[in-house]
Protein backbone atom coordinates (compact mmCIF):
# COMPACT_ATOMS: atom_id res chain seq x y z
CA UNK A 1 0.00 0.00 0.00
CA UNK A 2 1.09 3.96 -0.69
CA UNK A 3 2.25 4.68 2.16
CA UNK A 4 2.51 8.61 3.96
CA UNK A 5 5.10 10.21 5.90
CA UNK A 6 4.37 13.15 8.14
CA UNK A 7 6.20 15.01 11.23
CA UNK A 8 5.45 13.85 14.31
CA UNK A 9 4.58 16.72 16.01
CA UNK A 10 4.18 20.71 14.97
CA UNK A 11 3.32 24.15 17.01
CA UNK A 12 1.54 26.79 16.33
CA UNK A 13 0.29 30.16 17.72
CA UNK A 14 -3.06 31.21 17.75
CA UNK A 15 -4.88 33.02 15.17
CA UNK A 16 -1.26 32.33 12.63
CA UNK A 17 -1.51 29.98 9.94
CA UNK A 18 -0.25 26.10 9.56
CA UNK A 19 1.54 24.54 6.95
CA UNK A 20 0.77 20.35 7.98
CA UNK A 21 3.31 18.46 5.34
CA UNK A 22 2.81 15.17 3.87
CA UNK A 23 5.33 13.05 1.78
CA UNK A 24 3.59 10.47 -0.73
CA UNK A 25 6.07 9.60 -2.70
CA UNK A 26 4.69 6.41 -4.09
CA UNK A 27 1.15 7.60 -4.87
CA UNK A 28 -0.44 6.19 -8.12
CA UNK A 29 -2.34 8.20 -10.15
CA UNK A 30 -5.25 7.47 -9.40
CA UNK A 31 -5.13 7.83 -4.95
CA UNK A 32 -6.98 10.15 -3.42
CA UNK A 33 -4.97 12.66 -0.78
CA UNK A 34 -7.51 12.57 2.30
CA UNK A 35 -7.07 14.68 5.65
CA UNK A 36 -8.50 13.55 9.17
CA UNK A 37 -7.62 14.84 12.20
CA UNK A 38 -8.94 13.56 15.95
CA UNK A 39 -9.41 16.08 18.56
CA UNK A 40 -8.73 15.06 22.44
CA UNK A 41 -11.32 11.94 23.05
CA UNK A 42 -13.18 12.00 19.78
CA UNK A 43 -13.25 10.05 17.07
CA UNK A 44 -11.58 11.24 13.86
CA UNK A 45 -13.62 13.57 11.88
CA UNK A 46 -12.56 14.53 8.31
CA UNK A 47 -11.10 17.68 7.23
CA UNK A 48 -10.66 17.92 3.35
CA UNK A 49 -9.35 15.70 0.35
CA UNK A 50 -8.18 16.17 -3.44
CA UNK A 51 -6.56 14.51 -6.47
CA UNK A 52 -4.50 16.87 -8.36
CA UNK A 53 -5.25 20.52 -8.06
CA UNK A 54 -6.00 22.43 -4.82
CA UNK A 55 -9.00 22.23 -2.85
CA UNK A 56 -10.57 24.95 -0.29
CA UNK A 57 -13.24 24.08 2.01
CA UNK A 58 -14.25 25.97 5.27
CA UNK A 59 -11.98 24.06 7.48
CA UNK A 60 -8.52 24.32 5.44
CA UNK A 61 -7.03 24.07 2.05
CA UNK A 62 -5.56 21.30 0.40
CA UNK A 63 -1.90 22.63 -1.24
CA UNK A 64 -0.95 19.49 -4.01
CA UNK A 65 2.59 19.12 -5.46
CA UNK A 66 2.41 19.04 -9.08
CA UNK A 67 4.23 15.86 -9.08
CA UNK A 68 2.04 14.50 -6.33
CA UNK A 69 4.55 13.50 -3.80
CA UNK A 70 3.75 15.70 -1.59
CA UNK A 71 0.71 17.93 0.10
CA UNK A 72 0.17 20.57 2.56
CA UNK A 73 -2.91 20.93 4.74
CA UNK A 74 -2.72 24.71 5.21
CA UNK A 75 -4.92 26.24 8.34
CA UNK A 76 -4.67 29.97 7.27
CA UNK A 77 -5.89 30.82 11.23
CA UNK A 78 -5.14 28.41 13.63
CA UNK A 79 -7.47 28.52 16.74
CA UNK A 80 -7.28 26.27 19.95
CA UNK A 81 -9.67 23.92 19.21
CA UNK A 82 -7.58 23.20 15.89
CA UNK A 83 -4.90 21.30 18.68
CA UNK A 84 -5.64 17.71 17.15
CA UNK A 85 -3.76 14.92 15.40
CA UNK A 86 -3.80 15.01 11.37
CA UNK A 87 -3.66 12.27 9.71
CA UNK A 88 -2.60 12.18 6.19
CA UNK A 89 -4.02 9.03 4.52
CA UNK A 90 -4.21 7.66 0.84
CA UNK A 91 -7.30 6.68 -1.08
CA UNK A 92 -6.46 3.86 -2.91
CA UNK A 93 -8.40 2.32 -6.34
CA UNK A 94 -11.21 -0.57 -5.13
CA UNK A 95 -9.96 -3.95 -4.96
CA UNK A 96 -8.41 -4.35 -1.69
CA UNK A 97 -8.99 -1.26 0.20
CA UNK A 98 -12.94 -1.53 -0.22
CA UNK A 99 -12.59 1.81 0.80
CA UNK A 100 -10.93 1.25 4.72
CA UNK A 101 -8.83 4.12 5.50
CA UNK A 102 -4.99 3.38 6.82
CA UNK A 103 -3.78 5.76 9.73
CA UNK A 104 -0.10 6.17 10.03
CA UNK A 105 0.71 7.99 13.27
CA UNK A 106 -0.25 11.69 11.80
CA UNK A 107 1.10 14.97 13.42
CA UNK A 108 0.62 16.20 16.55
CA UNK A 109 -0.71 20.04 16.12
CA UNK A 110 -0.25 22.16 19.43
CA UNK A 111 -1.67 25.78 19.32
CA UNK A 112 -0.42 27.87 21.69
CA UNK A 113 -2.86 30.81 22.86
CA UNK B 1 -28.73 15.59 12.01
CA UNK B 2 -27.80 12.80 13.72
CA UNK B 3 -24.28 11.06 13.41
CA UNK B 4 -22.77 7.93 14.26
CA UNK B 5 -23.34 6.56 17.71
CA UNK B 6 -21.78 3.81 20.01
CA UNK B 7 -22.59 2.39 23.12
CA UNK B 8 -21.44 2.24 26.07
CA UNK B 9 -18.94 4.81 26.20
CA UNK B 10 -16.98 3.15 28.59
CA UNK B 11 -16.81 -1.48 28.87
CA UNK B 12 -14.85 -2.40 32.29
CA UNK B 13 -14.62 -6.01 31.89
CA UNK B 14 -12.73 -8.99 33.11
CA UNK B 15 -10.14 -11.46 31.62
CA UNK B 16 -12.30 -14.04 30.02
CA UNK B 17 -15.56 -12.81 29.70
CA UNK B 18 -17.34 -11.82 26.66
CA UNK B 19 -18.40 -8.30 25.54
CA UNK B 20 -21.19 -6.77 23.21
CA UNK B 21 -20.19 -3.07 20.94
CA UNK B 22 -23.31 -1.59 19.68
CA UNK B 23 -22.62 1.22 16.63
CA UNK B 24 -25.74 2.69 15.37
CA UNK B 25 -24.83 4.91 11.45
CA UNK B 26 -26.03 7.53 10.19
CA UNK B 27 -29.55 6.68 8.77
CA UNK B 28 -29.02 5.81 4.99
CA UNK B 29 -25.12 4.78 4.80
CA UNK B 30 -24.97 1.70 3.25
CA UNK B 31 -21.12 1.07 4.48
CA UNK B 32 -19.57 0.59 8.23
CA UNK B 33 -16.54 0.37 9.30
CA UNK B 34 -15.25 -0.91 12.76
CA UNK B 35 -11.63 0.66 14.08
CA UNK B 36 -9.80 -0.27 17.20
CA UNK B 37 -7.37 2.27 19.17
CA UNK B 38 -4.59 1.22 21.05
CA UNK B 39 -1.49 2.79 22.13
CA UNK B 40 0.85 0.33 21.01
CA UNK B 41 -0.68 0.03 17.81
CA UNK B 42 -2.81 3.19 16.68
CA UNK B 43 -6.01 3.30 14.42
CA UNK B 44 -5.79 0.23 12.75
CA UNK B 45 -8.92 -1.06 11.02
CA UNK B 46 -10.75 -4.39 11.92
CA UNK B 47 -14.05 -5.25 9.27
CA UNK B 48 -15.90 -3.13 6.99
CA UNK B 49 -19.82 -4.07 5.84
CA UNK B 50 -21.32 -3.15 2.94
CA UNK B 51 -25.23 -3.60 3.82
CA UNK B 52 -25.18 -6.76 5.66
CA UNK B 53 -22.42 -8.28 4.19
CA UNK B 54 -18.71 -8.30 5.55
CA UNK B 55 -16.61 -8.41 2.27
CA UNK B 56 -13.38 -7.46 4.31
CA UNK B 57 -12.58 -8.92 7.70
CA UNK B 58 -8.82 -8.90 7.42
CA UNK B 59 -8.26 -6.43 10.34
CA UNK B 60 -10.10 -8.74 12.72
CA UNK B 61 -7.00 -10.30 15.05
CA UNK B 62 -8.18 -13.37 16.14
CA UNK B 63 -11.08 -15.80 15.57
CA UNK B 64 -12.63 -13.92 19.57
CA UNK B 65 -13.63 -11.25 17.20
CA UNK B 66 -16.75 -11.44 15.55
CA UNK B 67 -19.08 -8.67 13.86
CA UNK B 68 -22.96 -8.80 12.62
CA UNK B 69 -24.63 -5.87 10.79
CA UNK B 70 -28.57 -6.42 10.87
CA UNK B 71 -31.11 -4.56 8.30
CA UNK B 72 -28.16 -2.61 7.17
CA UNK B 73 -27.90 -0.60 10.25
CA UNK B 74 -26.96 -1.13 13.60
CA UNK B 75 -23.83 -3.15 14.08
CA UNK B 76 -22.47 -5.58 16.81
CA UNK B 77 -18.96 -6.59 17.30
CA UNK B 78 -18.21 -9.21 19.43
CA UNK B 79 -15.46 -10.33 21.55
CA UNK B 80 -15.32 -13.58 23.40
CA UNK B 81 -13.20 -14.32 26.08
CA UNK B 82 -11.35 -10.81 26.34
CA UNK B 83 -7.90 -10.38 26.81
CA UNK B 84 -5.69 -7.62 28.42
CA UNK B 85 -4.28 -6.61 24.74
CA UNK B 86 -8.00 -5.95 23.78
CA UNK B 87 -8.25 -2.78 25.71
CA UNK B 88 -8.61 -0.29 23.50
CA UNK B 89 -10.85 2.50 21.97
CA UNK B 90 -13.31 0.66 19.28
CA UNK B 91 -14.19 2.74 16.91
CA UNK B 92 -17.28 3.18 14.66
CA UNK B 93 -17.25 4.70 11.05
CA UNK B 94 -20.03 5.15 8.69
CA UNK B 95 -20.13 6.15 5.13
CA UNK B 96 -22.78 6.63 2.24
CA UNK B 97 -21.31 4.52 -0.56
CA UNK B 98 -17.93 2.56 0.96
CA UNK B 99 -16.70 -0.34 -1.66
CA UNK B 100 -14.45 1.36 -4.13
CA UNK B 101 -15.12 4.88 -3.28
CA UNK B 102 -11.92 6.69 -3.34
CA UNK B 103 -14.15 10.03 -2.28
CA UNK B 104 -16.53 9.55 0.26
CA UNK B 105 -16.27 10.81 3.58
CA UNK B 106 -16.29 8.61 6.62
CA UNK B 107 -17.98 9.95 9.46
CA UNK B 108 -17.16 8.58 13.04
CA UNK B 109 -18.63 7.71 16.53
CA UNK B 110 -17.68 8.56 19.82
CA UNK B 111 -15.68 5.08 19.98
CA UNK B 112 -16.14 2.78 23.25
CA UNK B 113 -13.14 2.59 25.65
CA UNK B 114 -12.94 -0.65 26.43
CA UNK B 115 -11.05 -2.00 29.69
CA UNK B 116 -9.94 -5.52 30.31
CA UNK B 117 -9.49 -6.14 33.81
Amino acid sequence: DAKTTQPNSMESNEEEPVHLPCNHSTISGTDYIHWYRQLPSQGPEYVIHGLTSNVNNRMASLAIAEDRKSSTLILHRATLRDAAVYYCILRVSAGTSYGKLTFGQGTILTVHP
Amino acid sequence: GAGVSQSPSNKVTEKGKDVELRCDPISGHTALYWYRQSLGQGLEFLIYFQGNSAPDKSGLPSDRFSAERTGGSVSTLTIQRTQQEDSAVYLCASSILGGGSRTDTQYFGPGTRLTVL
